[in-house]
Order: C-alpha cells, then structure tokens, then sequence
C-alpha cells in the first residue's frame, strides 16, 4: 500500500464551484500535510499545510485533515480557471534523525468557463 | 529572494549517455533535494544534501548520484541513462519552520531519452 495515495482525476468543474480533492494515508505517525499546486511545465507550490489533527483555511483554500478515516482533503471555494493545475497532496514526518516528505500522484484539476 | 533556478529547462539524449543537472537554491537555504516525476509514478525521492553531505536517499539505482558544493549549489548525475529515465527532474531547497520542512521547487528540467 502506497503511503500516500491520490486519486489522478482529471476533475473537470465549471466556474464558481466547490472543488474537494482527497487523499488518504496509510501511516499514524505525527506528522504535517501539505498541498501543492503544479501547473503545466512548473514546479510544484506550495498552497498550504496541517498539522495531523487540524484544519487549516486560507481565503479561497481549507486544508483539512480526518485523522479516524487518514483521510485529508483541500476544498475550493468559488473556483476560478486560474485553479485548473495538478494539485499534490504530501505527507512529512520528522522522526528527529530523518525527515521525509512523501507526495500522492496529484489530481489534475480542469476549471471551465 | 530569487527562487530555485535549474537549467537546464530541456535536454534530450540518447540511450547509453549521461547526463549532469544543475540546481541553484534559494539563498540562505541550505538543504538541497531532487525528485523525479512521472506521469504515472508522480513525485520520486531522489536524495537530499545537506551542507555538502547526502542526508537522505530514495529507491534509485547507483546510476543516479548527486552533489553539493560549499554555495549550496547542487548538482544531479544519471550515467548510462535508458529510455525510463525521460521524467521532469525538480530541484527544491528548503528550511525548517515551526518543526517542518517548507520545500520550494524549481521549474525542473525535462529529460527525453531516444
């Protein structure tokens, strides 16, 4: 089993949707989420990040972790076509001697007019 | 800040050839670290440097080898290269904040083996 997996889409929605976008993870270590944002021929952004028991909002962005089901999904509010990229769920842990940042395949996002 | 630079942006070789990568980190930072990304593999870990040293390694065969200089700088290697290692190479550094670590990535370089 994958430690983190994702879902690849793609998710196709119109303008001014709620987008909800999931991963889950297989391990119960303490540990950050992350979501990045990847568009065509860039690296990945990072968008935002939870610890593993919060939920986490900024502006159009919530971040938010179900730790009973390891589950964390990213909403959008009120979708715009400047959203449609991949985004990228990520996981790291920090055990004091190795850190490690484990990233899902990315769910390709199509926002249209 | 400048951000993460690599070049360069696209190369193309052939099988059997080798390949260097280059990545300049964000200044200040000092952790280096490389992934591969595939269409159907996603984001690989390749290693991480840390002040000159490989800190962290991925399941990658000895093909692929990196190193860092004293400016953080970074460089990637992949030797007798093969078709499967057409991928976007990405570079990020990065610095802890607040207990974790906030990667920043390049624009990464597109390798096309023929």
């Amino acid at each position: 089993q994958k430690e983190v997996e994702q879902d690849p889409g793609p998710l196709s929605v119109p303008e001014g949707a709620i987008v909800s976008l999931n991963c889950t993870y297989s391990n119960s270590a303490f540990q950050y989420f992350m979501w990045y944002r990847q568009y065509s021929r860039k690296g990945p952004e990072l968008l935002m990040y939870t610890y593993s028991s919060g939920n986490k909002e900024d502006g159009r962005f919530t971040a938010q972790v179900d730790k009973s089901s390891k589950y964390i999904s990213l909403f959008i509010r009120d979708s715009q076509p400047s959203d449609s990229a991949t985004y990228l769920c990520a996981r790291y842990v920090d055990t004091g001697t190795a850190s490690k940042l484990t990233f899902g395949t990315g769910t390709r996002l199509q926002v249209t007019l | 800040k400048a951000g993460v630079t690599q070049t360069p942006r696209y190369l193309i070789k052939t099988r059997g050839q080798q390949v260097t990568l280059s990545c300049s980190p964000i200044s200040g930072h000092r952790s280096v670290s490389w992934y591969q990304q595939t269409p159907g593999q996603g984001l690989q870990f390749l290693f991480e440097y840390f002040s000159e040293t490989q800190r962290n390694k991925g399941n990658f065969p000895g093909r692929f080898s990196g190193r860092q200089f004293s400016n953080s700088r970074s460089e990637m290697n992949v030797s007798t290269l093969e078709l499967g290692d057409s991928a976007l190479y990405l570079c990020a550094s990065s610095w802890k904040q607040g207990g974790h670590e906030k990667l920043f990535f390049g624009s990464g370089t597109q390798l096309s083996v023929l």
